[in-house]
């Protein structure tokens, strides 16, 4: 069976610092892989989506960046955290060429910029 | 643009019906979907509709109408494990999900 595991679960970052969060993907292969981001009272935005390694499509110019590295982990990293960046991060994927719309997410990353 | 409008929050008894609604404006429309959040975790999947009419999974159903960008969640015998956020979200022309702001679902005993 498929599963996807994100870390950490929560951080506590001041204004500045640099952020990584990472993500993967066990179980399957050639996963499309997504970062969204949810604020209080918000949708879910996506942030950055992959269809392959190395393939990084950004939906929101923002100072965060995404690396995919290998097939199954996905990278959400920032040089200098804004007060802003403060929410709760999720990790998901689909199977590749799936239209059904079921994405599959990690348990979140609950990151406060202080 | 895609707009999708659902209400903030509701109230409903413990083996009560709740209907949440969700309307959408898209140019291009490929499924809507429903997703439940507990507090604090990750979303799951509940259900996928991209042809008029019901779908019915046990104890929830969904419902979508194309031609008035209208589609609503149907919870039967709500149980306290449903105080939950439901998100509706569109596919849209190029397979991305947008969402809803999610409707927070409160059950009292």
């Amino acid at each position: 069976s498929q599963t996807i595991h994100q870390w950490p679960a929560t951080l506590v970052q001041p204004v500045g610092s640099p952020l990584s969060l990472e993500c993967t993907v066990e179980g399957t292969s050639n996963p499309n892989l997504y970062w969204y981001r949810q604020a209080a009272g918000r949708g879910l935005q996506l942030l950055f989506y992959s269809v392959g390694i190395g393939q990084i499509s950004s939906e929101v110019p923002q100072n965060l960046s995404a690396s995919r590295p290998q097939d199954r982990q996905f990278i959400l990293s920032s040089k200098k955290l804004l007060l802003s960046d403060s929410g709760f991060y999720l990790c998901a994927w689909t199977r590749a060429a799936q239209h059904t719309g079921e994405l599959f997410f990690g348990e979140g990353s609950r990151l406060t910029v202080l | 643009g895609q707009n999708i409008d659902q209400p903030t929050e509701m109230t409903a008894t413990e083996g009560a019906i709740v209907q949440i609604n969700c309307t959408y404006q898209t140019s291009g429309f490929n499924g809507l979907f429903w997703y439940q959040q507990h507090a604090g975790e990750a979303p799951t999947f509940l259900s996928y509709n991209v042809l008029d009419g019901l779908e019915e999974k046990g104890r929830f159903s969904s419902f979508l109408s194309r031609s008035k960008g209208y589609s609503y969640l149907l919870l039967k015998e709500l149980q306290m494990k449903d105080s939950a956020s439901y998100l509706c979200a569109l596919m849209d022309s190029n397979y991305q999900l947008i969402w809803g702001a999610g409707t927070k679902l409160i059950i009292k005993p």
